[in-house]
């Protein structure tokens, strides 16, 4: 079945750092990709999404680019700040039925000490 | 401001006890979901409703009940027969289902006394 795998946390930088944080999914055809954040004690929201392949999504510095020869969608931001401190879910929707649900990886944590 | 509104923010529950949790959105969305997130874990999903009076199991559904009477309001019901409660839950919505957006309430961390 489909499926996302995120690299294993938690992840800590020092401000100002470079952000990597990996993704690879397995998907029959054309899924959509999602990165989500989720800030302490709150739900989650969608950072940036990319709906075909070597589509780029970006906000707020982060960006992420749709791999489908590497079946990836890894997350980069060039400077991270302390508020950037969250959990960082990589996600896929299938699209391919109404019955299909969004699928989430296991979640980043990531600290940003100053 | 539209948005999703989860109550309560925490919730304690003794054996053998049901409680709900409420979920309402005024986003005017027809899809809505529970999840349920353990600690270091990603999301798993409940129920699912795409439309009101209609509702579907998820992946981790024994032990939990649904209703969706309203199009505004989703709640969850824990029973006594869900051995491991504690956990964060999280309602969504979206659109529809075929709209990949999923916008998330703030979660209602319930834990047994």
């Amino acid at each position: 079945g489909d499926s996302v795998t995120q690299m294993e946390g938690p992840v800590t930088l020092s401000e100002e750092a470079f952000l990597t944080i990996n993704c690879t999914y397995t998907a029959t055809g054309y899924p959509s990709l999602f990165w989500y954040v989720q800030y302490p004690g709150e739900g989650l929201q969608l950072l940036l999404k990319a709906t075909k392949a070597d589509d780029k999504g970006s906000n707020k510095g982060f960006e992420a680019t749709y791999r489908k020869e590497t079946t990836s969608f890894h997350l980069e931001k060039g400077s991270v700040q302390v508020s950037d401190s969250a959990v960082y879910f990589c996600a896929l929707s299938p699209m391919k039925t109404s019955y299909d649900k969004v699928i989430f990886g296991p979640g980043t944590s990531l600290s940003v000490i100053p | 401001d539209g948005g999703i509104t989860q109550s309560p923010k925490y919730l304690f529950r003794k054996e053998g006890q049901n409680v709900t949790l409420s979920c309402e959105q005024n986003l005017n969305h027809d899809a809505m979901y529970w999840y349920r997130q353990d600690p270091g874990q990603g999301l798993r999903l409940i129920y699912y409703s795409q439309i009101v009076n209609d509702f579907q199991k998820g992946d981790i559904a024994e032990g939990y009940s649904v209703s969706r009477e309203k199009k505004e309001s989703f709640p969850l019901t824990v029973t006594s027969a869900q051995k491991n409660p504690t956990a964060f839950y999280l309602c969504a919505s979206s659109l529809g289902m075929l709209n990949e957006k999923l916008f998330f309430g703030s979660g209602t961390q319930l834990s047994v006394l």
